[in-house]
């Protein structure tokens, strides 16, 4: 069975960092390209970035509003996602959830990031 | 690459059928039979209900169905329940980024 526990949210002031963790298991993480997708409170979902197996390169992927700010990384070794989010702003307060593919059903619980002064 | 376009809210009666509307372009919906459909009561994590436009999950009930046509997909529950009343979102893969979109979501109620 897929499992996957985010972790690291809490709260945060703009301008701050944060660093969140996805811990998988039930699946062979190394070769599986991983996502983080976020839903801000009330709000719809969106998919933050994408990073690649290593085999298949390792290369990241991140949509618009995060790109420069947020850095995707992977411990194949931990089984373990990574998303680091640098120069947080108001608007990213958000559930943060990792999935190895946002179109199917495994996602884990998530981990909320308030960002506020 | 903007949202896929979803109604705000849809609602029927105990038994009746529904149809939730996805919206989309000819760079997603329209380009890629990898449209999804997700069921999120508050507080959870999205739980798949469809995926490839009209393939319904292991223990999903039979009374949802998916399908597509040109840049626009839909989600039909037949036989609503109470249960049922709860948010719903469309995604598809697209073409460039984003690499995937959510649709605007649609609150779905049993009167």
């Amino acid at each position: 069975e897929v499992q996957l526990v985010e972790s690291g949210g809490g709260l945060v002031k703009p301008g701050g960092s944060l660093r969140l963790s996805c811990a998988a298991s039930g699946f062979t993480f190394s070769h599986a390209w991983m996502n983080w997708v976020r839903q801000s409170p009330g709000k719809g979902l969106e998919w933050v970035g994408r990073v690649k197996s290593k085999a298949d390169g390792g290369t990241t992927d991140y949509t618009a509003p995060v790109k420069g700010r947020f850095t995707i990384s992977r411990d194949d070794s931990r089984d373990t996602l990574f998303l680091q989010l640098n120069s947080l702003k108001t608007e990213d307060t958000a559930v943060y959830y990792c999935t190895p593919d946002p179109l199917k059903g495994d996602w884990g619980q998530g981990t909320l990031v308030t960002v506020s002064s | 690459q903007s949202a896929l376009t979803q109604p705000a809210s849809v609602s029927g009666s105990p038994g009746q059928s529904i149809t939730i509307s996805c919206t989309g372009t000819s760079s997603d919906v329209g380009a890629y039979n990898h449209v999804s459909w997700f069921q999120q009561h508050p507080g959870k994590a999205p739980k798949l209900m469809i995926f490839d436009v009209s393939n319904r999950p292991s223990g999903v009930s039979n009374r949802f169905s998916g399908s597509k046509s040109g840049n626009t997909a839909s989600l039909t529950i037949s036989g609503l329940q109470a249960e049922d009343e709860t948010d719903y979102y469309c995604s598809s893969y697209t073409s460039s980024s984003p690499l995937y979109v959510f649709g605007t979501g649609t609150k779905v109620t049993v009167l």
